[in-house]
């Protein structure tokens, strides 16, 4: 079974403040992505990776850096904490190639900023 | 880019009935519909998905249609169970992108 861990499950933080979200992976998948979710707005990409030490902006990548230091790690990088920032954020990794398309979701970080 | 809209947020129906999830989206080159299940607190995982070069597809009491023509997928659960009841997202991919688009997700709830 695909297994993708994320941590923390959950984050408090303050506005201003830096804020690091981890994920890692155990499939050997080469994609990774962060997506975030917000009621009414389903999942939003905001940045993904095909190979270690390259990542690439997805849909709503302002405010966010990502790292992808190993092909089994992916974080998330919060550098000045905002409180539109607030939401649940979803790693996800992906075999390429072939037709495996499958994303096989971590289970989630909520991050509350006030 | 690509916009999936998913037209019903929330989905009440009898257990037994069959609930019905309709999806559009807008990139013509979008070849590949999948569907995720999220449980309540939980995290997403796959259920069913479509490639454009089918209009059908079925994994038991699950079906999925595509129509090309009108830029239209929808799920369909034959025999609903309580176990149905979740939040449905559907989502679309183009060819030679790796970006997922997701509707904003169906609340399903299954009334015993």
């Amino acid at each position: 079974e695909a297994a993708v861990t994320q941590s923390p499950r959950s984050k408090v933080a303050v506005t201003g403040g830096k804020v690091t979200l981890s994920c890692h992976q155990t499939n050997n998948h080469d994609y990774m992505y962060w997506y975030r979710q917000d009621t009414g707005h389903g999942l939003r990409l905001i940045h993904y990776s095909y190979v270690a030490d390259s990542t690439e902006k997805g849909d709503i990548p302002d405010g966010y850096k990502a790292s992808r230091p190993s092909q089994e790690n992916f974080s998330l990088i919060l550098e000045l904490a905002s409180l539109s920032q607030t939401a649940v954020y979803f790693c996800a990794s992906r075999h390429w190639g072939g037709w495996a398309e499958t994303l096989y979701f971590g289970s989630g970080t909520r991050l509350t900023v006030l | 880019g690509e916009k999936v809209e998913q037209h019903e947020s929330t989905l009440s129906v009898r257990e037994g009935d069959s609930a019905v999830i309709n999806c559009t989206y807008t990139d013509t080159a979008s070849s590949y519909f999948p569907w995720y299940k999220q449980e309540a607190g939980k995290s997403l995982h796959f259920v069913i998905d479509i490639r454009s070069n089918v209009d059908r597809k079925q994994s038991q009491r699950l079906i999925v249609l595509l129509d090309k023509k009108a830029k239209r997928f929808s799920l369909h659960i034959t025999a609903t169970q309580p176990e149905d009841s979740a939040i449905y997202f559907c989502a679309a991919r183009r060819t030679g992108y790796q970006n997922f688009y997701f509707g904003k997700g169906t609340s399903l709830t299954v009334i015993p």
